[in-house]
C-alpha cells in the first residue's frame, strides 16, 4: 500500500480535461518538495511527464499541467487524446522517510 | 544525451543476491547533484522505489528494504550498482536505474530510465 494515493482509474472522452489526485501528508505532498508525474504507455518504461506546476521536459505537450493543493498533488490533462491513455504515477520526496515515493499509480482510459 | 543501461541475471534462485549494474554515458555521478536511482516494477503492479547514491557517496534506501540493499558507485567506470540479498519470488519484478533531476542530496524527479532488466526469482 503506498503512502502517496491514487484513484485506480480515470476515464474521460477525447477532447475533455480530467485530474489525477495524488494525496500524501505534510512530510511529503505537504513540504516545499515538488510532485513528479510519470506516464507509462503500455509495454513501456516509465517517461518523465512534469513537475511542479509546469516544468515540462522538451518534447511533453502543454495539454499537461500540475498543481499542489495542501497534501495533494494533481495532474491534469486537457483536449484528451485516444494516445493519453496510459499509467500515470505520482512522485515525491519524504522529508521524514528521507525517501523518493511513488503512488499506486492511476490507468487513464480515453472512451 | 544522458542515458542509462541495466544489465544482470534475468533469472535468480530464493535465497540469492541480486546483482544488477546501472552503465552511466552523458554525464558523471562526479558532478555535483549528480544521482542514480534504482526502482523496480512487478508485473502489473506500481513502480517501487529502492536506492539511490548521490555524486558525494551518499546513499538512501527505502525503509523496508534498506536490510536486504546495497547501492555502490564506481565513478572510474561511470557504473552503479545493485545488491540484493535473500530475493523471493515476490522480488520478481522489472529493475530500472534512473537519473536523478537535481543539484542537491534531496527530492527531485527522475527524469531519464534505462530500458529495465526483467528478474524473475525461482527455484
Amino acid at each position: 500500500q503506498s503512502v502517496l494515493t491514487q484513484p485506480p482509474s480515470v476515464s474521460g472522452a477525447p477532447g475533455q480535461r480530467i485530474t489525477i489526485s495524488c494525496t500524501g501528508s505534510y512530510s511529503n505532498i505537504g513540504t516545499h518538495f515538488d510532485v513528479h508525474w510519470y506516464q507509462q504507455l503500455p509495454g513501456t518504461t516509465p517517461k518523465y511527464l512534469i513537475s511542479g506546476n509546469s516544468n515540462r521536459p522538451s518534447g511533453v505537450p502543454d495539454r499537461f499541467s500540475g498543481f499542489k493543493s495542501g497534501t495533494s498533488g494533481f495532474l491534469a490533462i486537457t483536449g484528451l487524446q485516444p494516445e493519453d491513455e496510459a499509467d500515470y504515477y505520482c512522485q515525491c520526496y519524504d522529508v521524514s522517510l528521507s525517501a523518493w515515493l511513488f503512488g499506486g499509480g492511476t490507468k487513464l482510459t480515453v472512451l | 544525451q544522458i542515458t542509462l543501461k541495466e544489465s544482470g541475471p534475468t533469472l535468480v534462485k530464493p535465497t540469492q543476491t541480486l546483482t544488477l549494474t546501472c552503465a552511466l554515458s552523458g554525464f558523471s555521478l562526479s558532478t555535483r547533484g549528480a544521482g542514480v536511482g534504482w526502482i523496480r516494477q512487478p508485473p502489473g503492479k506500481a513502480l517501487e522505489w529502492l536506492a539511490l547514491i548521490f555524486w558525494n557517496d551518499s546513499e538512501r534506501y527505502s525503509p523496508s528494504l534498506k536490510r536486504r540493499v546495497t547501492i555502490t558507485k564506481d565513478t572510474s567506470k561511470n557504473r552503479v550498482v545493485l545488491s540484493m540479498t535473500n530475493m523471493d519470488p515476490v522480488d520478481t519484478a522489472t529493475y530500472y536505474c534512473a537519473h536523478r533531476l537535481g543539484d542537491d542530496d534531496a527530492g527531485g524527479a527522475f527524469d531519464i530510465w534505462g530500458q529495465g532488466a526483467m528478474v524473475t526469482v525461482s527455484s
